[in-house]
């Protein structure tokens, strides 16, 4: 089967970096991606790896290590907005579908 | 680019009827989209995959005659959750996947299903 590990909650304070871990197992992995949802809203895509190493996009990176089977997710200069549940997900070659982790609730305080 | 609807974005229903919740693309063609369920503070689960033209696929432990779903063209589908019950309140997430940003899936808004 398929399961994918997040911490439950993790809190900082505006300006920090916060790092967002994700372990995986799963059969014929294809990518690695990260969704941020605010609270009763909709997922919206963070970025995707399919290879080693780290992706940058403003504020936010995303790193994955196939051997370790593990990524992250790194937020930086945090504000108040970046509050919300963060989910890696992972697809699989021969299928389209993203099987989702736990989620992480970042809380962002002043 | 890359919008998708879903409608309503919230329900109300009784026990023992049927809702229809509609999940559209509206500035691409979606190759697939997906249909999940996310309870509060929790994960989303994967219930269907749904291919235009093609029956869905259902993951392990949903019931394909509960949860119909129909995808007659490349930018609608839509869910039908038959004789709710209070333990099928929950949110529904459509996505879509297709255009040019494959890895990627766009979510629709979500239907927050309450049934009494």
């Amino acid at each position: 089967g398929q399961s994918l590990e997040q911490p439950s909650e993790v809190t900082a304070v505006e300006g920090a970096i916060v790092q967002i871990n994700c372990t995986y197992q799963t059969s014929g992995f294809y990518g690695l991606s990260w969704y941020q949802q605010h609270d009763g809203g909709a997922p919206t895509f963070l970025s995707y790896n399919a290879l080693d190493g780290l992706e940058e996009t403003g504020r936010f990176s995303s790193f994955l290590s196939r051997s370790d089977s593990y990524g992250y997710l790194l937020l930086q200069e945090l504000q108040m907005k970046d509050s919300a549940s963060y989910f890696c997900a992972v697809s699989s070659h021969n299928t389209d579908k993203l099987i989702f982790g736990t989620g992480t609730r970042l809380q962002v305080f002043p | 680019g890359a919008v998708v609807s879903q409608h309503p974005s919230r329900v109300i229903c009784k026990s023992g009827t049927s809702v229809k919740i509609e999940c559209r693309s509206l500035d691409f063609q979606a190759t697939t989209m997906f249909w999940y369920r996310q309870f509060p503070k929790q994960s989303l689960m994967l219930m269907a995959t749904s291919n235009e033209g093609s029956k869905a696929t259902y993951e392990q432990g949903v019931e394909k005659d509960k949860f119909l779903i129909n995808h007659a063209s490349l930018t609608l589908s839509t869910l039908t959750v038959t004789s709710a019950h209070p333990e099928d309140s929950s949110f529904y997430i459509c996505s879509a996947r297709g255009g040019l940003s494959y890895n990627e899936q766009f979510f629709g808004p979500g239907t927050r299903l309450t049934v009494l």
